[in-house]
């Protein structure tokens, strides 16, 4: 079965610095990689997503996110970080093959922003 | 709009008490998806459901139940036997041909009295 582990259950940095959230998955011949972000009492938003093709995968917000398969890692970016990007991040992966509907998450990642 | 609209936003659950959870959806999405949310836990899979009049439970199904009588619509019910309830709970749905493309409602957090 599928893991995520995510590295780091809190991450403080400054405004306008650069911050990488790190993540890891267990092995698997082919995977999908997500990650997504929770602001405070809301659902969840797709920031990016690897499906096939390029490893270096931009999102929304100046995100990007970049697959790595011989480290089994996805980890996100930013070069510079907003008050505004506060919020718990979490990373997920489910099967490539057969369009498999489960979705397995990390335990997320908490980004404080701070001035 | 299209989305996923859960309700009530804020729940609270009596001792033997069942309570349902609404979660709606306009997207025409086939698949329908809930989870639990806890602090440093992430989410963990409860039901899920891929066509009408058919659901499959998920890593902690014990405690709770589901429906899915229409495309739109997927309740849940936790039940007096789920005796750890309080959480936030997480709606999602997907198309079928992209069913690991999730999108997710804005939740439901249920504490007990």
């Amino acid at each position: 079965a599928q893991s995520v582990t995510q590295l780091d259950s809190q991450v403080p940095v400054f405004e306008e610095a650069p911050v990488e959230l790190r993540c890891n998955y267990s092995s698997s011949v082919s995977v999908y990689l997500f990650w997504y972000v929770q602001y405070p009492n809301q659902g969840l938003q797709l920031l990016l997503k690897y499906l096939s093709g390029s490893t270096l995968v931009k999102g929304i917000n100046g995100f990007e996110a970049e697959f790595n398969k011989s480290q089994t890692s996805f980890h996100l970016r930013k070069p510079s970080v907003h008050i505004s990007d506060t919020a718990e991040y979490f990373c997920a992966v489910s099967d490539g093959q057969g369009g498999s509907e489960k979705l397995v998450f990390g335990k997320g990642t908490k980004l404080t922003v701070n001035p | 709009d299209g989305g996923i609209t859960q309700s009530p936003k804020y729940l609270f659950r009596k001792e033997g008490q069942n309570v349902t959870l609404s979660c709606e959806q306009n997207l025409n999405h086939d698949a329908m998806y809930w989870y639990r949310q806890d602090p440093g836990q992430g989410l963990r899979l409860i039901y899920y459901s891929q066509i009408v009049n058919d659901f499959q439970k998920g890593d902690i199904a014990e405690g709770y139940s589901v429906s899915r009588e229409k495309k739109e619509s997927f309740p849940l019910t936790v039940t007096s036997a789920q005796k750890n309830p309080t959480a936030f709970y997480l709606c999602a749905s997907s198309m079928a041909a992209a069913k690991n493309i999730q999108y997710f409602g804005a939740g439901t957090r249920l504490s007990v009295l």
